[in-house]
């Protein structure tokens, strides 16, 4: 079974304060996605990341994906209320057309 | 585009009792997911149709679940009989076919809330 760890499970943090959270695995993936997740709604995708060492930036937002594409981050730079929320990753495997997920990490910015 | 559509948003019963979740895709989508999401376990894949077909079936939890998708506008799950520990928000999700298969984004639904009592 493909695991992909998140940590940590639960920040809290103030508005503006810079942030990083992680997704790890055992696991090679052949890509790694971000999903962002608010209360009562689905996951909806921020990011795909397919080549080990890319970064992709999505304006306060920094993807990495690990060397050997076993990993990846999230930072988030000068954080504001709007990006409070359940943060997924989800690994895939080439033709498989699956998505592991991971557990998240829930984000809290107070004002 | 309404986007993925399930109902009903919220379902409360008691155990031992029929649970139909309804999904509607977007149209134009080849595959559908259906997931179940807790605080313990996260997000878990239950069945995934390609087509109107189940492809993989491997993460449905036992015999008491059952899915359908008889045309490409629609899908159940179905929990017969309901116990207790299936309270969960139920997801569905949709995407389309085409390119390089994990790299497509999976499009979700608001998801079902259920408790069973």
């Amino acid at each position: 079974t493909q695991l992909l760890e998140q940590s940590p499970q639960f920040l809290s943090i103030q508005e503006g304060e810079n942030l990083t959270v992680y997704c790890n695995s055992s696991s090679v993936f052949s890509s790694l996605q971000w999903y962002r997740q608010e209360p009562g709604e689905g996951p909806v995708l921020l990011v795909t990341v397919v080549t080990g060492g890319e970064v992709k930036k999505l304006k306060r937002l920094t993807f990495q994906f690990g060397d050997a594409r076993k990993d990846s981050s999230l930072h988030i730079t000068a954080a504001q209320p709007g990006d409070t929320g359940l943060y997924l990753c989800a690994g895939g495997q080439g033709s498989n057309y699956k998505l592991t997920f991971g557990k998240g990490t829930l984000l809290t910015v107070n004002p | 585009d309404a986007g993925v559509i399930q109902s009903p948003r919220h379902e409360v019963t008691e155990m031992g009792q029929e649970v139909t979740l309804r999904c509607k895709p977007i149209s134009g989508h080849d595959y559908l997911f259906w997931y179940r999401q807790t605080m313990m376990r996260g997000l878990e894949l239950l069945i995934y149709f390609n087509n109107n077909v189940p492809i993989d079936d491997s993460g449905m939890p036992e015999d008491r679940f059952s899915a359908k998708m008889p045309n490409a506008s629609f899908s159940t799950l179905k929990i017969q009989p309901s116990e207790p520990r299936d309270s969960a928000v139920y997801f569905c999700a949709s995407r389309r076919a085409g390119g390089l298969s994990s790299y497509n984004e999976q499009f979700f639904g608001p998801g079902t809330r259920l408790t069973v009592l």
